[in-house]
């Protein structure tokens, strides 16, 4: 089993700044990762997929890159609705598996 | 517009059965894998099963191997998760999930979610 470890745990920033979120693969998962944001009590949102392609309405101010094992999703410039937890995710081999999460709040 | 919807959940006791539906709208469902992914209280996501467009090969994740079973009915545009032998660490949202790729056999992503729908495994 891929294992995905997130950093950091939480990440305290206020709205305008810019964010890295980080995603460590256990093994290579090419480019394979995904990006999803899960705001309190609603379900997750896909926002990147293949390291780097924006999903359907996803704003430009999402980025994704990396390769291999290391993963960045960049938020370029932080709105009040960004604020929420996300998750990477792999499709390299089953099983399907999701890092622990970041949670992105409000300094 | 794509909307899939769960079935109520509910309080089952250790060692019993649940079957969860899933009902898909707005897309072309015979087209799409379709997965169910769940999510324990407080905790991270985990995925737990996919099921292929045509119902072959399914696959599962090792914690609910043996004692869960994806399934699916084309024919109603319907997902179905029968889970048994449920113990208190399978408390958690329930979410199914539409696959992102068309027409394959391998799982990939999660492009639209459910609303979710909590089970609670509790004497």
């Amino acid at each position: 089993e891929i294992v995905l470890t997130q950093s950091p745990g939480t990440l305290s920033l206020s709205p305008g700044e810019g964010a890295t979120l980080s995603c460590r693969a256990s093994q290579s998962v090419s480019n394979y990762l995904a990006w999803y944001q899960q705001k309190r009590g609603q379900a997750p949102r896909l926002l990147i997929y293949d390291v780097s392609n924006r999903a359907t309405g996803i704003p430009a101010r999402f980025s994704g890159s990396g390769s291999g094992t290391d993963f960045t999703l960049t938020i370029s410039s932080l709105e009040p609705e960004d604020f929420a937890v996300y998750y990477c995710q792999h499709r390299r081999s089953w099983p399907l598996t999701f890092g622990g999460g970041t949670k992105v709040e409000i300094k | 517009q794509v909307q899939l919807v769960e079935s109520a959940g509910g309080v089952v006791q250790p060692g019993g059965s649940l079957r969860l539906s899933c009902a898909a709208s707005g897309f072309t469902f015979t087209s799409c894998g379709m997965h169910w992914v769940r999510q324990a209280p407080g905790e991270g996501l985990e995925w737990v099963a996919f099921i292929p467009y045509d119902g072959s090969n399914t696959k599962y994740a090792d914690s609910v191997k043996g004692r869960f079973t994806i399934s699916r009915d084309n024919s109603k545009n319907t997902l179905y998760l029968q889970m048994g032998s449920l113990r208190a660490d399978d408390t958690a949202v329930y979410y199914c999930a539409k696959d992102r790729l068309v027409s394959s056999y391998s799982g990939s992503n999660f492009d639209f979610w459910g609303q979710g729908t909590l089970v609670t495994v509790s004497s």
